[in-house]
């Protein structure tokens, strides 16, 4: 059965420090790989994807993720850490051969600290 | 810029109520998607929705659950007999459709308490 994993249910960092958040799926057929944000109170926002080509993606807000098919993983990053970027994160993930819907991870809620 | 929109923002039931939860999509979309999210748990797909009837639906999504597009702008979600583990937060998304896979745009959810 297909799963995306999110190993980090909390994190933490300091404003201006690098983030990453990891995300790996499982399953045989090509994904196409989605980052959202949810901030309180919110939608889910689109951050950035993946359908093929150039395994960097770069998103808004200053984000990317890398598609690594060897590790099945498509891992969210950002250089600089701001204050505004607290929120949640989920992973999600389609696949070409499975139809319309999305697969999302549990999340990974951000904290911010000055 | 367009965006999915759903009504209302919170909606409290008694258990074994009808409610109905409503999303406005992205006016030139086509596909339409239901989510929801248990307090604390993952985004779960209920049902995805296309050229007026269901194209796929989960587990999750039993008789209890219907869904519909009554006009040409809103989609609906109905729960006949609300149980009281169906309190979450509903999310619906739309999406654009054509041969290349479009992400899916999702409204701000209807958080749904049953008591």
């Amino acid at each position: 059965a297909q799963s995306v994993t999110q190993p980090d249910i909390h994190i933490t960092v300091s404003e201006g420090a690098s983030l990453e958040l990891r995300c790996n799926y499982s399953y045989g057929a090509t994904p196409y790989l989605f980052w959202y944000v949810q901030s309180p109170g919110q939608g889910l926002q689109l951050l950035l994807k993946y359908f093929s080509g150039d395994t960097l993606v770069q998103g808004i807000k200053g984000f990317e993720a890398e598609f690594k098919r060897s590790q099945s993983s498509f891992n969210l990053r950002k250089p600089s850490v701001h204050w505004s970027d607290a929120a949640e994160y989920f992973c999600a993930v389609g696949f070409r051969n499975t139809g319309n819907q999305f697969y999302f991870g549990t999340g990974t809620s951000l904290t911010v600290i000055p | 810029e367009p965006e999915v929109t759903q009504t209302p923002s919170h909606q409290v039931t008694q258990m074994g109520q009808e409610v109905i939860l409503r999303c406005v999509p992205i006016s030139n979309h086509l596909y339409f998607y239901w989510y929801r999210q248990i307090l604390g748990q993952k985004v779960e797909f209920l049902v995805s929705f296309y050229n007026n009837e269901i194209s796929e639906k989960s587990e999750i999504f039993d008789d209890q659950f219907s869904v519909e597009r009554p006009d040409g702008s809103n989609f609906t979600l109905k729960i006949r007999s609300t149980k009281l583990e169906d309190s979450a937060m509903y999310f619906c998304a739309s999406r654009l459709g054509g041969n290349s896979y479009n992400e899916q745009f999702f409204g701000p959810g209807t958080r749904l308490t049953v008591l």
